[in-house]
């Protein structure tokens, strides 16, 4: 596609359920990130994938996120046991790589509410 | 990570041009000045970058300055559409991740 795509851009879930927020990076697109946003707070960066090293996992907020992406390309974030605090607008991005001068874009989002 | 300082908001007369500032006193010589904008949480939108020169695309202009501590965005004619926060962001040297860091940004406000 011509963009990054997400999906669901909405979902609903209940505490404690678990949910999984797709990510399709543009074509070609080596570098991918996982980014969040809570309601009138910035950005917050989550995690990091670039081609086949391992992931950079550093802005993960507890054990309950986890992420992978398979074959390169699409990626998909896991939240499990979801808590109200959860609720945010995820947002994924993807690059042509790393270097400093390639730059990022960003899908619309997913708007994840906990009720 | 070198930080930028930006005024939290401004506000910009519809038509006239848009000049938004940003300190970035401790950038290294290989990191870029990226530019994003966010209107109502969607995802961020790209502006433009550079690394030490001027930039201009169908967006914007760059200005770095010379000694690279600081920049200004200008958007030549701002439009009621232009109103947004806008992160100016130091972006991390290869051989970290590449990855944006945000701050809050300058929310501006265009006016009829």
């Amino acid at each position: 596609g011509a963009g990054v795509s997400q999906s669901p851009s909405n979902k609903v879930t209940e505490k404690g359920k678990d949910v999984e927020l797709r990510c399709d990076p543009i074509s070609g697109h080596t570098a991918l990130y996982w980014y969040r946003q809570s309601l009138g707070q910035g950005l917050e960066f989550l995690i990091y994938f670039q081609g086949n090293s391992a992931p950079d996992k550093s802005g993960l907020p507890s054990d309950r996120f986890s992420a992978e992406r398979t074959g390169g390309s699409v990626s998909t974030l896991t939240i499990q046991r979801t808590q109200q605090e959860d609720s945010a607008v995820y947002l994924c991005a993807s690059s042509s790589g790393p270097s400093s001068g390639n730059t990022i874009y960003f899908g619309e989002g997913s708007w994840l509410t906990v009720v | 990570d070198a930080k930028t300082t930006q005024p939290t908001s401004m506000d910009c007369a519809e038509g006239r041009a848009a000049n938004l500032p940003c300190n970035h006193s401790t950038i290294s010589g290989n990191e870029y000045v990226y530019w994003y904008r966010q209107i109502h949480s969607q995802g961020p939108q790209y502006i433009i970058h550079g690394l030490k020169n001027n930039e201009t695309n169908e967006m914007a202009s760059l200005i770095i300055t010379e000694d690279r501590k600081s920049s200004t965005l200008i958007l030549p004619h701002a439009t009621l559409r232009d109103t947004a926060v806008y992160y100016c962001i130091v972006r991390v040297a290869a051989g970290n991740t590449g990855k944006l860091i945000f701050g809050q940004g300058t929310t501006l406000q265009v006016k009829p």
